[in-house]
């Protein structure tokens, strides 16, 4: 089946340094794709999505591109801030047979903490 | 805009017991998915409905089960709770299927 695989955290980062969040895919076809981000105690917020290869997705400076050719979808930001400390989703959404279906495959989750 | 709103955020129930959690998306959407979050398995689809249908269904035994009402409003039902039901539970609202999902901020079931 459809499955998503993230680099494993915690990923540990100084103020303004440069962030990568390794996502790849394995899946049926060419899904749409998304990053999640989940702060202490909250739900689910959209961070980003891209529906087609080559696309890419961009907000609040984190960017990801969907690569078919490696089926990957990495997250990078240019210089993160404290303020950006969460939990980080990668996720795919699972073609059904007629393509009407909204469930999403997440990965594991990537742990971000920024230090000042 | 009103986001989506889960009732209650916090449940403590005993084994054996029946629960029931409550969402209401975000206005217009018709499309509503539930999903289980635990440290262990992490995120993991339970259903999602459309329109007052069940559109799909996750892998999790019998005694999950939802429903979609007129309003779009979702329930969703455990019975006979067990230990491993503890978690957090999320549901998400859209449009459309490939709009992106809006989450709430989940149910935190503890069974004890």
């Amino acid at each position: 089946g459809d499955s998503v695989t993230q680099m494993e955290g915690p990923v540990t980062l100084s103020e303004e340094a440069f962030l990568t969040i390794n996502c790849t895919y394995t899946a049926t076809g060419y899904p749409s794709l998304f990053w999640y981000v989940q702060y202490p105690g909250e739900g689910l917020q959209l961070l980003l999505k891209a529906t087609k290869a080559d696309d890419k997705g961009s907000n609040k400076g984190f960017e990801a591109t969907y690569r078919k050719e490696t089926t990957s979808f990495h997250l990078e930001k240019g210089s993160v801030q404290v303020s950006d400390s969460a939990v980080y989703f990668c996720a795919l959404r699972e073609l059904g047979g007629s393509s009407n279906t909204g469930k999403l495959i997440f990965g594991q989750g990537t742990t971000l903490q920024v230090k000042p | 805009k009103a986001g989506v709103t889960q009732t209650p955020r916090y449940l403590i129930k005993t084994r054996g017991q029946q629960v029931t959690l409550s969402c209401s998306p975000i206005s217009g959407h018709r499309s509503v998915s539930w999903y289980q979050q635990t440290p262990g398995q992490g995120l993991q689809f339970l259903f999602e409905y459309f329109s007052e249908t069940q559109r799909n269904k996750g892998n999790f035994p019998g005694r999950f089960s939802g429903r979609q009402f007129s309003n779009s409003r979702s329930e969703m039902n455990v019975s006979t709770l067990e230990l491993g039901d503890s978690a957090l539970y999320l549901c998400a609202s859209s449009l459309a299927y490939d709009y992106g999902y809006t989450f709430g901020s989940g149910t935190r079931l503890t069974v004890v």
